[in-house]
């Protein structure tokens, strides 16, 4: 397997716009988590989904976020509109079950402007 | 109190020497233990895993768990230069929020 795939690994972005962060868990994996991560605030938790469900979006900084695992292999998070404050690496990371390791993506650098 | 608390370093040890890496968690029910690796610019790796109270090991790399205490550590023998990355404790409870909670991570610095 190919690991957690993320796209785009840069983005850079206008305050105002649309921003949408792509996530190919791997297969098999019944968990998908998106964290965020900046220096101030560390790896911080968004959202988690179990069998494409969402379980917790209490991470969910605001409404401007949203995210959806539409099927199996595939999960968005959406910004919009984006601010200077978004700015951060987001990951994503999938796992067999809630208590076993969690692999990351390469993560998404996100720079809005 | 946060969840889990780490020392942000950075720990400076020589080459060859043991780094010594600890952490604290809040929740009493949690029940895995993670450290994770992290290179500048690049996303966490897993390095071990720990359920059960006492050491873990794996070639130069020793976790241990004292649920008791609510503390669980990672050892680094013979360290080089390139286990120089942040090291990030997560811990998974049994109640509630069912993933991962990170701490703020140890930057380790292995001089040559």
């Amino acid at each position: 397997d190919a690991g957690v795939i993320q796209s785009p690994r840069h983005e850079v972005t206008e305050m105002g716009q649309e921003v949408t962060l792509r996530c190919k868990p791997i297969s098999g994996h019944d968990y998908l988590f998106w964290y965020r991560q900046t220096m101030m605030r560390g790896l911080e938790l968004l959202i988690y989904f179990n069998n494409n469900v969402p379980i917790d979006d209490s991470g969910m900084p605001e409404d401007r976020f949203s995210a959806k695992m539409p099927n199996a292999s595939f999960s968005t998070l959406k910004i919009q509109p984006s601010e200077p404050r978004d700015s951060a690496v987001y990951f994503c990371a999938s796992s067999l079950t809630s208590n076993t390791e969690a692999f990351f993506g390469q993560g998404t650098r996100l720079t809005v402007v | 109190q946060k969840e889990v608390e780490q020392n942000s370093g950075p720990l400076s040890v020589p080459e060859g020497a043991i780094a010594s890496l600890n952490c604290t968690y809040s929740d009493r029910g949690s029940q895995s233990f993670f450290w994770y690796r992290q290179y500048s610019g690049k996303s966490p790796e897993l390095i071990m895993f720990i359920y059960s109270n006492g050491d873990k090991e794996d070639g130069r790399f020793t976790a241990q768990l004292n649920k008791a205490s609510q503390y669980v550590s990672l050892l680094i023998r013979d360290s080089q230069p390139s286990d120089s990355a942040t090291y990030l404790c997560a811990v998974n409870t049994r109640t509630g929020r069912r993933a991962l909670t990170f701490g703020s991570g140890t930057r380790l610095q292995v001089q040559p």
